[in-house]
């Protein structure tokens, strides 16, 4: 088992770029989460989807950012036009259907100057 | 949402030493975690605990489920335990076979361990 993989690891941008964060959860998991780690807030909750389908998006800040999961081997994180304040590591988590366990990705660091 | 308070923010010790960290929660909930986020930003789950105690090696948690609060024990701690340490709760609901909820984290616990 890899593991829930993300990619980029890093990504370096300017404002105004648009920035994708890909993941792939654990084969078998049907929730996937996206988080957001910064000093000022802490690990935040962006969205969630369960079996592809989103339950809980009222932790995405602005209509800039938007997330999708195609199929349940992937998952996208979009942010159209970037901000230097949407500098953060973006994490993706995933757990399988009564599991009590969330497994987390490595992480995307983003910074957008 | 469900709030989650950690303490201390902060503990410096030196190795060898033993360390208790607290994790209160305002609601009831059906799920509680322990991670640690290592130097590198690696988010590791510890313990699935929603109550009573386990242990792990040099690291046990006990939760009190009608307390709303949940302790992680770190004895004899090395210089690998240092990062920060998560305390995440969720009152969890199951629709038709699946699991909803969503997890709400604290602000953490910085451990420094010098040698």
């Amino acid at each position: 088992d890899a593991g829930v993989i993300q990619s980029p690891r890093h990504e370096v941008t300017e404002m105004g770029q648009e920035v994708t964060l890909r993941c792939k959860p654990i084969s078998g998991h049907n929730s996937l989460f996206w988080y957001r780690q910064t000093m000022m807030r802490g690990l935040e909750l962006l969205i969630y989807f369960n079996n592809n389908v989103p339950i809980d998006d009222s932790g995405m800040p602005e209509d800039r950012f938007s997330a999708k999961m195609p199929n349940a081997s992937f998952s996208t994180l979009k942010i159209q036009p970037s901000e230097p304040r949407d500098s953060a590591v973006y994490f993706c988590a995933s757990r399988n259907r009564r599991a009590n366990v969330l497994t987390f990705g490595a992480g995307s660091r983003l910074t957008v100057l | 949402g469900i709030q989650v308070e950690q303490s201390p923010p902060d503990l410096i010790l030196q190795e060898g030493a033993n360390s208790t960290l607290r994790c209160n929660f305002s609601d009831s909930v059906n799920n509680l975690q322990w991670f640690h986020q290592n130097p590198w930003g690696q988010l590791i789950n510890l313990f699935y605990i929603p109550s009573g105690t386990k242990q792990n090696g040099r690291l046990s948690a006990t939760t009190v489920a009608t307390e709303r609060y949940s302790l992680l024990y770190i004895s004899s701690s090395q210089t690998t335990d240092s990062g920060v340490y998560f305390c995440a709760v969720e009152l969890r609901l199951y629709d038709r076979g699946s699991t909803l909820g969503r997890l709400y984290f604290g602000r953490g616990s910085q451990l420094t361990v010098w040698p």
